[in-house]
């Protein structure tokens, strides 16, 4: 099946700071999200990006289908945006979403 | 607020307990799913429903057994869990699996449900 890698695996950081988490993706996909998982377990879509770039506030997300690579960028890091960071894709003709290992970003305050 | 609601928040059981974990989900989306998650460990696929209907099951033991009885709930009933068996369970939703890219089906999760098992 496909294989999705996540990095870097952890993430310190002041808070200000800018930072880019990365996913690679074994196989083309029809379906790339990403979640921000907080300290209290909830998933929370931040993006639906199969492809191409879109932006939310002080996060944004660009997709390189053919290069099979995803990366998601927060610029100027707060204290809430701590927790874990999934990518999850799904390939053409499959039925579920397969989830990266995650990325923890710690900011410090 | 995601749309997707679990109870209980946290569930502690002993082995020989029986318990249901509940979702509820008022998106009006047509697949339901659980998810496991342990320390370390990527998001497992545990059951996807679509339209009341078990579309998929990974190789889930048995004492997991879930619930459909409608397109908005999820059941997920437990019958003497093991301490490995210790998680954060996720439920969630989407319109749909295996849409496709036009759709944008993105899947909402709902706040997880904290297991224990003493």
């Amino acid at each position: 099946g496909i294989q999705v890698e996540q990095s870097p695996p952890d993430l310190i950081l002041q808070e200000g700071a800018n930072s880019t988490l990365r996913c690679n993706f074994s196989d083309s996909v029809n379906n790339l999200q990403w979640f921000h998982q907080n300290p209290w377990g909830q998933l929370i879509n931040l993006f639906y990006i199969p492809s191409g770039t879109k932006q939310n506030g002080r996060l944004s997300a660009t997709t390189v289908a053919t290069e099979r690579y995803s990366l998601l960028y927060i610029s100027s890091s707060q204290t809430t945006d701590s927790g874990v960071y999934f990518c999850a894709v799904k390939s053409q003709g499959a039925q579920k979403l397969v989830f990266g290992q995650g990325t923890r970003l710690t900011i410090n305050p | 607020e995601t749309g997707v609601t679990q109870t209980p928040r946290h569930l502690v059981m002993g082995m020989t307990n029986k318990k249901s974990l509940k979702c509820e989900q008022h998106l009006g989306h047509n697949a339901m799913y659980w998810y496991k998650q342990s320390a370390k460990k990527p998001l497992e696929l545990m059951f996807v429903y679509n339209f009341k209907e078990q579309t998929e099951n990974n190789s889930v033991p048995s004492r997991f057994s879930p619930e459909c009885p409608n397109s908005s709930h999820l059941f997920l009933h437990l019958h003497t869990l093991q301490p490995e068996d210790s998680a954060l369970y996720l439920c969630a939703s989407s319109q749909g699996p295996g849409i496709d890219i036009s759709s944008g089906n993105t899947i909402y999760f709902g706040e997880g449900s904290w297991l224990t098992v003493v």
